[in-house]
């Protein structure tokens, strides 16, 4: 089974300043690693995703994620945030053979603030 | 393209009664799943069904049911409504093993 570690559930921060939200995880077995972003009143959409291959993924709005496998973390960054970065940030994680289901973290609030 | 359709938006229930949550996607995806959301406590799986005919319990099952009798439906049934179900509630499916979850907008469910 898999879990996920999300450090900060509140991480506020000014804008145009580069931000980091931390995610942990755990697995026994290999992992694909996903961020996840909610707006307010909204569902889920894919930020990024880890799947093989180079350990520096990007995705969509100018974010980040570095794969650290002996560190076990997938931390997601922005050099430069604005203000309708404002959202609620999910890491998530599945075993990467067969239909696993895909574990959650708790979530990041994320605040900018002009 | 509808994506995954989740109705309805908004519910609210009496202790005891019963309801569907319906879950509808358009993409032919074998995998399909339920969660709920609550404050603090990110998202928790609650069932989820890599084909039709196949179901199996997430971290969160009591109190609901699921089935899949075909590809693009996953309702989940709520047998007697208790306060402690008041949540949002995402149904996602997704086709490939290594492709990402895609969500439902949610159903906002109050149970009082």
């Amino acid at each position: 089974a898999q879990s996920v570690t999300q450090l900060d559930s509140q991480v506020p921060v000014f804008e145009e300043a580069p931000v980091e939200l931390r995610c942990n995880y755990s697995s026994s077995v290999s992992v694909y690693l996903f961020w996840y972003v909610q707006y307010p009143n909204q569902g889920l959409q894919l930020l990024l995703k880890y799947l093989s291959g180079s350990t520096l993924v990007k995705g969509i709005n100018g974010f980040e994620a570095e794969f650290n496998k002996s560190q076990t973390s997938f931390h997601l960054r922005k050099p430069s945030v604005h203000i309708s970065d404002t959202a609620e940030y999910f890491c998530a994680v599945s075993g990467n053979s067969g239909n696993t289901p895909l574990v959650f973290g708790k979530g990041t609030r994320l605040s900018v603030i002009a | 393209n509808a994506g995954v359709t989740q109705t309805p938006k908004f519910q609210v229930l009496k202790t005891g009664q019963s309801m569907t949550l319906q879950c509808a996607q358009d993409m032919n995806h074998e995998y399909m799943s339920w969660y709920r959301q609550d404050p603090g406590m990110g998202l928790r799986l609650i069932h989820y069904s890599v084909g039709a005919g196949i179901t199996d319990q997430g971290e969160v099952p009591n109190g609901y049911n699921v089935s899949r009798s075909t590809t693009e439906d996953f309702p989940l049934r709520l047998l007697s409504a208790a306060p402690s179900q008041t949540s949002v509630y995402f149904c996602a499916s997704k086709g490939r093993v290594n492709s990402p979850l895609h969500f439902g907008n949610g159903t906002r469910l109050t149970v009082t």
